[in-house]
């Protein structure tokens, strides 16, 4: 089955410092999806990536997709405390809407 | 803005006990999911369900497992007979119909703790 790694699995930062997540995929990927779980909370998505080379930004984060659409990157730049918690990757099947797979996740601490 | 709401927050059950977990979809989604998340892993797919049918399953999902869609509104998760390794976070996530439109927007999560 499709996997979809991730690293770092944690990593603890000094407030201001800037953040990197990187995801991998052992397959082509038609999407990349990115979400945010806040400690003891839900999934909350964060962006859909669908393009070759894409880059999307929202405010300090930047999210980019591989030009072979094998991988893709978060970064954060200037972190917060309020940046605290797991963020994840999810692959998009060729279906789009019918599952995602989620990467095994980087736990983000920052340090205040 | 609209959200998926799930009961119980959190269920404690007896090994080999029936469970059903209940959620409602944001109303004008139509395609439902549950995932679930054993405590420090990651979110793993269990179902997808669109027109009344399962439409994908992955291999945690086996024959103890089984979804309904009992009314206009509710989506429930039921596990027939509970195992200790049951124990998780079970989310369940709905999106609306369409490729542009594939975002999932998940529930808070029910706990289910089995003893």
């Amino acid at each position: 089955g499709q996997q979809v790694m991730q690293i770092p699995q944690y990593q603890h930062v000094q407030e201001g410092e800037d953040f990197t997540t990187y995801c991998n995929s052992s397959t082509t990927l038609s999407n990349i999806q990115w979400y945010k779980q806040r400690p003891g909370g839900h999934p909350v998505f964060l962006i859909q990536l669908v393009k070759s080379g894409e880059v999307k930004k929202q405010k300090r984060l930047t999210f980019q997709f591989g030009e072979a659409k094998k991988n893709s990157s978060l970064h954060i730049t200037a972190t917060q405390t309020t940046d605290v918690g797991t963020y994840f990757c999810a692959a998009g099947n060729s279906g789009g809407y019918q599952k995602v797979t989620f990467g095994t996740g980087t736990k983000l601490q920052v340090i205040p | 803005e609209p959200e998926v709401t799930q009961t119980p927050s959190h269920q404690v059950t007896q090994m080999g006990q029936e469970v059903i977990l209940r959620c409602v979809p944001i109303s004008n989604h139509l395609y439902f999911y549950w995932y679930r998340q054993i405590l420090g892993q990651k979110v793993e797919f269990l179902v997808s369900f669109y027109n009344n049918e399962i439409s994908e399953k992955s291999e945690i999902f086996d024959d103890q497992f089984s979804v309904e869609r009992p009314d206009g509104s509710n989506f429930t998760l039921k596990i027939r007979s509970t195992k200790l390794e049951d124990s998780a976070m079970y989310f369940c996530a709905s999106s609306p119909l369409g490729r542009a439109e594939n975002t999932i927007y998940f529930g808070e999560g029910s706990w289910l703790t089995v003893v």
